[in-house]
């Protein structure tokens, strides 16, 4: 069974541009994860689908952060503009039932 | 609040040397707790998940146990492949799915 694809795996860009990030979940996983993990601390959640919908972003800063799930499979994190703090590895992660998540390698961004 | 705090940061074990690792957490309608390991530069690997006080899960040289108020890894006989950072994480019951993540241990095995 394959894993939960991400790309780009690595990222530089200046502040107040834009970035966007890719995930494709493992396949029948209705359930969808984006996490942010600043180094030396736990993943953050940032967003979750249940299939196309949102089940909760509470922690998503909107002003800056927006996130879709396509067709409930494929999903794309977009920052815009990004600030030096976004600085961070971007985790997505897939599961069937919403209990054992399965995460993918992460997206690591660097804001200069 | 709810926390989840994970002791210690860091650890450094001999081949063979035994130890365990500490998950404490101050949340109220806990639903699950799980243990991941992280390996640098990969995503987080799932371990364990534990619902009820008592219970206990063993893979390999990990043995994961729940109380009330913590949970701990036990590492038996770690050997230098064990060397990861371990994240413990805890969901509640009316935000299911949503995983709460302390800031993990790093342990380091020396042959």
């Amino acid at each position: 069974e394959a894993g939960v694809a991400q790309s780009p795996r690595y990222k530089i860009i200046e502040k107040r541009q834009s970035v966007a990030f890719w995930c494709n979940p493992i396949s029948g996983h209705a359930t969808l994860y984006w996490y942010q993990q600043i180094l030396g601390q736990g993943p953050k959640l940032l967003i979750q689908f249940q299939n196309n919908g949102v089940v909760d972003d509470s922690q998503l800063p909107k002003d800056r952060f927006s996130a879709e799930r396509l067709k409930g499979v494929d999903s794309t994190l977009k920052i815009q503009p990004a600030k030096l703090e976004d600085s961070a590895v971007y985790l997505c992660a897939s599961s069937r039932d919403r209990d054992e998540q399965y995460f993918g390698p992460g997206t690591r961004l660097t804001v200069t | 609040e709810d926390q989840v705090t994970q002791s210690p940061e860091a650890l450094r074990l001999q081949e063979g040397e035994s130890s365990s690792l500490n998950c404490s957490y101050t949340v109220s309608g806990l639903r699950g707790l799980f243990w991941y390991r992280q390996d640098p530069g990969k995503g987080p690997e799932f371990l364990f998940t534990l619902y009820s006080a008592g219970e206990e899960k063993e893979k390999e040289r990990l043995k994961a146990t729940l109380t009330k108020k913590e949970s701990f890894l036990h590492i038996t006989a770690p050997k230098p492949e064990d060397s990861a950072t371990y994240l413990c994480a805890v969901t509640l019951g009316d935000s299911w799915g949503k995983l709460q993540f302390g800031a993990g241990t790093q342990v380091v095995v020396t042959p």
